[in-house]
């Protein structure tokens, strides 16, 4: 009964460089959600996902930010040319259909931009 | 806008003592969660504790309660008999429906010692 996966644990970039941050959810749970972590603060919401939708995205920057959730495979959420703000702790969450506030976490990935 | 306040950046408390943490939020919806969060070093999410709106009876979980005020909107956290497990940072956390969104919004967090 494997929980929320997110890898990799650890990523480090350069300025400039892409990263892909990868999130499989739980068994059996069709929405995700993408929270970040600054240092020092709580985790702020960037973006909600059903299967091949986007629901909510308010929380994400306009730019450089991208997130998707396939059909199949794990969401990913992409950032393009990293820049040193970008350094933070990047949590999924999952749940099932009809309990959207039992939000299940994954390990987190420590994004770190050099 | 939704918000979660956490007045206090840190706390102590004696082992096997009694400490509370405090979390008020400001939401206009009437049906919301409400959650603690507890960051271990590991960085690892753990729920503590979850509170519906809708139930007025507070939430316990083991040596975990909340004393939960909704006119108030205030949502504080009690750990009894305090363990050196307990030292971590805890965060409170009210889930929101909104335009057919779902989400957490959270506070900054307060980071628990326990001294021995």
């Amino acid at each position: 009964n494997a929980g929320v996966m997110q890898n990799p644990r650890h990523l480090v970039r350069r300025r400039g460089q892409e990263a892909r941050l990868r999130c499989s959810p739980m068994k059996g749970h069709s929405h995700v959600y993408w929270y970040r972590q600054l240092p020092e603060e709580g985790l702020k919401f960037m973006v909600y996902l059903q299967k091949e939708n986007i629901i909510d995205e308010s929380g994400m920057p306009k730019e450089r930010f991208s997130a998707e959730f396939p059909k199949e495979g794990p969401s990913i959420l992409r950032i393009q040319q990293v820049v040193r703000g970008d350094s933070a702790a990047y949590f999924c969450a999952s749940s099932r259909d009809g309990k959207p506030y039992e939000q299940y976490f994954g390990p987190g990935t420590r994004l770190t931009v050099t | 806008a939704q918000t979660v306040t956490q007045s206090q950046p840190e706390m102590s408390v004696q082992e096997a003592e009694t400490v509370t943490l405090s979390c008020t939020y400001d939401t206009s919806e009437s049906d919301y969660y409400l959650f603690w969060y507890k960051q271990p070093p590991s960085r690892q999410m753990i729920l503590v504790i979850r509170q519906e709106a809708y139930k007025q009876q507070n939430a316990t979980e083991n040596r975990f309660s909340v004393n939960f005020q909704k006119a108030a909107k205030s949502f504080s956290l009690k750990i009894s008999d305090s363990q050196l497990g307990d030292a971590a940072m805890y965060f409170c956390a009210c889930h929101i429906t909104q335009g057919g969104s779902e989400k957490l919004v959270f506070g900054k967090g307060t980071k628990l010692t326990v001294n021995p």
